[in-house]
């Protein structure tokens, strides 16, 4: 089945910088989505980009499909970007998501 | 639109006891979805319904756990005889199917004590 990876598992910032996430997946993926999740908190879905380059706010995320790979770039990052960035993409049957481990991220003031 | 909502948020249930997690997903939308979160596991896939039909429920545990979706509108998953292992977040999620964007609820935090 599809396989989820995520780097860097953990991630620190000065506010005002930078980040870069990355996504590798083991198979093709009809669908790849990007989520945030607080401490204790819910899944929010940030971005749905199974290939190509999308934006929305201060993310870009860029999925190249043959690569098997996606990335999530935060930019001007805040303290209120703190928490867990979770990557989940499909098999090429759709419908299921697999989901990575993660990347903690602390943005500090 | 609301979102996907799950009831209850919290619950705790004694060893042995039955458990029910209710979803009701986003209006419209004909996939839903059942996932479980632990630190140790991460999330993992429970089941799947379309248009109501269980389509695959390859993630969950055999003998105590059991998804229905009665009408469109709620979907639950039940789980008898729990015990501590199935102490987890149970998240509900939806989407309008295919490829399209899924939505997740904020989850049931499932404790057996």
């Amino acid at each position: 089945g599809q396989q989820v990876q995520q780097s860097p598992a953990s991630l620190v910032l000065q506010e005002g910088e930078n980040a870069e996430l990355q996504c590798n997946f083991s198979s093709t993926a009809t669908q790849l989505q990007w989520f945030y999740q607080s401490p204790g908190g819910s899944l929010v879905s940030l971005l749905s980009n199974p290939s190509g380059t999308k934006h929305t706010g201060r993310l870009t995320s860029t999925t190249v499909t043959k690569e098997r790979r996606s990335s999530l770039h935060i930019s001007s990052s805040q303290t209120t970007d703190s928490g867990t960035y979770l990557c989940a993409a499909s098999s090429n049957m759709g419908y299921k998501l697999t989901f990575g481990t993660g990347t903690s991220l602390l943005v500090d003031p | 639109n609301a979102g996907v909502i799950q009831t209850p948020r919290h619950k705790v249930t004694g060893k042995g006891q039955e458990a029910t997690l209710w979803c009701e997903p986003i209006s419209g939308h004909s996939a839903v979805f059942w996932y479980r979160q632990t630190i140790v596991q991460g999330l993992e896939f429970l089941t799947y319904f379309r248009n109501q039909a269980p389509i695959d429920d390859s993630g969950m545990p055999k003998e105590r756990f059991s998804a229905q979706m009665p009408n469109q509108s709620h979907s639950t998953l039940k789980i008898q005889s729990t015990q501590p292992q199935d102490s987890a977040v149970y998240l509900c999620a939806s989407s309008l199917g295919g490829n399209t964007e899924v939505f997740f609820g904020k989850g049931t935090r499932l404790t057996v004590v």
